[in-house]
């Protein structure tokens, strides 16, 4: 069964840093194309950052050069380090698998806020 | 910047049908955006309905069905159901990298 679960939300304050963890069960997420995802209160889906299986990155112009993608096989596992976090960065942040242009399966989601 | 378009509310009776629509900024949506959509109540996850245009997941009632319609990307359900009330986005692909996703419709069965 494929299972993606978030961790690493909370609180932080602008300007700080946060690690988003998705760790997955029933497949490797090395061998698939991973997202990760956010919703702001009351607002609609962006994609924030993309990893290929081969390691390629891509990254929403409203992140690049704070967020970055990675994945550690040894324990299955996506993340998501955001530094220099705003206000407008406060979100849920899902994390989603990508087969054949499908998203399939995600996660339940992380709340991230960015207040002082 | 690109921009995915899809009107912001409907309503359809019970039993009724109703088309769900997905536009780009770009042009006319094609089988490279690979469009996807998503169903998403309150306080859940999206759920995914529709990949590349008409696929659908083993999760995905008959009801609902993808196309590509008049140079958008169409979700159709019809025999709508009282659970079917909820917010729909749509996600277009560009370049095989980039993905953006629509503003999302609120379908209300009234």
């Amino acid at each position: 069964e494929v299972k993606l679960v978030e961790s690493g939300g909370g609180l932080v304050q602008p300007g700080g840093s946060l690690r988003l963890s998705c760790a997955a069960s029933g497949f490797t997420v090395s061998s698939d194309v991973m997202n990760w995802v956010r919703q702001a209160p009351g607002k609609g889906l962006e994609c924030v950052s993309v990893i290929y299986s081969g390691g390629r990155t891509y990254y929403a112009d409203s992140v690049k050069g704070r967020f970055a993608i990675s994945r550690d096989n040894s324990k299955n596992t996506l993340y998501l380090q955001m530094s220099n976090l705003r206000a407008e960065d406060t979100a849920v942040y899902y994390c989603a698998r990508d087969v054949s242009w499908g998203y399939d399966y995600w996660g339940q989601g992380t709340l991230v806020t960015v207040s002082s | 910047q690109t921009v995915v378009t899809q009107e912001p509310s409907l309503t359809v009776s019970p039993g009724g049908t109703v088309t769900l629509t997905c536009g780009s900024s770009t042009g006319a949506v094609t089988s490279s955006n690979h469009p996807n959509w998503f169903q998403q109540k309150p306080g859940q996850a999206p759920r995914p309905l529709i990949y590349d245009i008409s696929n659908k997941h083993s999760w995905t009632p008959a009801r609902f069905s993808g196309s590509l319609l008049g140079g958008k990307a169409a979700l159709t359900l019809s025999g709508v159901q009282p659970e079917d009330e909820a917010d729909y986005y749509c996600l277009l692909f560009y370049g095989g990298i980039q993905r953006v996703f629509g503003g999302g419709t609120k379908l209300t069965v009234l």
